[in-house]
């Protein structure tokens, strides 16, 4: 079975531009939550969704947003980029059902200039 | 105050020896807790889980929870050069899905 893929790998963008980044959680798991991890430092929270429905935000201003699709898919959009947004953006997906481990896809570094 | 707290490293120890990580959280709500390694460049790995007072060994490793103390540890026993990495301490309330994690430590081991 796969695990969880992130998409792009790595992407360079200058400031004040936008960036989606993407997530495909592993089979048969309904929740997806986005966490941004700046060098050094433990992953912080962004957003949790659960059955395309936020179920939890971190606090994180109103340029990050998300969604996800029918298929439990997630993307990760940030608007007017910040240099402070430059970090690995990890996506965790959990199955929910008695389990409530997360698991991390293979992240996607930002940076910007 | 942050949520969860790790004690400071980086933490060097010998080929074979006893690596000790260290973690407190603040949210007496808090119910499961993790231990994730994580490889320079690279995601977080889960190692264990521990949800319950007490000890929990897996292999070489061996989480311990205290909740009244609000402790967290991880043991590494019989220490190999690729545990070297660094070590998240992650704690969760019940019923949340987001994960409070420390900062991590850096575990070197010289062969």
């Amino acid at each position: 079975d796969a695990g969880v893929t992130q998409s792009p790998t790595h992407l360079i963008k200058t400031r004040g531009q936008q960036v989606t980044l993407r997530c495909s959680p592993i089979s048969g798991h309904k929740s997806v939550s986005w966490y941004q991890q700046v060098l050094g430092q433990g992953p912080q929270f962004i957003f949790q969704y659960y059955e395309k429905e936020e179920r939890g935000r971190g606090n994180f201003p109103d340029r990050f947003s998300a969604r996800q699709f029918p298929n439990y898919s997630s993307e990760l959009n940030v608007n007017a980029l910040l240099l402070g947004d430059s970090a690995l953006y990890l996506c965790a997906s959990t199955l929910v059902s008695g389990e409530d481990i997360q698991y991390f896809g293979a992240g996607t570094r930002l940076s910007v200039l | 105050q942050k949520e969860v707290e790790q004690n400071s490293g980086p933490l060097s120890v010998p080929e074979g020896a006893i690596a000790s990580l260290n973690c407190t959280y603040s949210d007496r709500g808090s119910q499961s807790f993790f231990w994730y390694r994580q490889y320079s460049g690279k995601s977080p790995e889960l190692i264990m889980s521990i949800y319950s007072n007490g000890d929990k060994e897996d292999g070489r490793f061996t989480a311990q929870l205290n909740k009244a103390s609000q402790y967290v540890s991880l043991l590494i026993r019989d220490s190999q050069p690729s545990d070297s990495a660094t070590y998240l301490c992650a704690a969760q309330n019940k019923g949340d899905y987001k994960l409070s994690f420390g900062a991590g430590t850096t575990v070197t081991v010289r062969a």
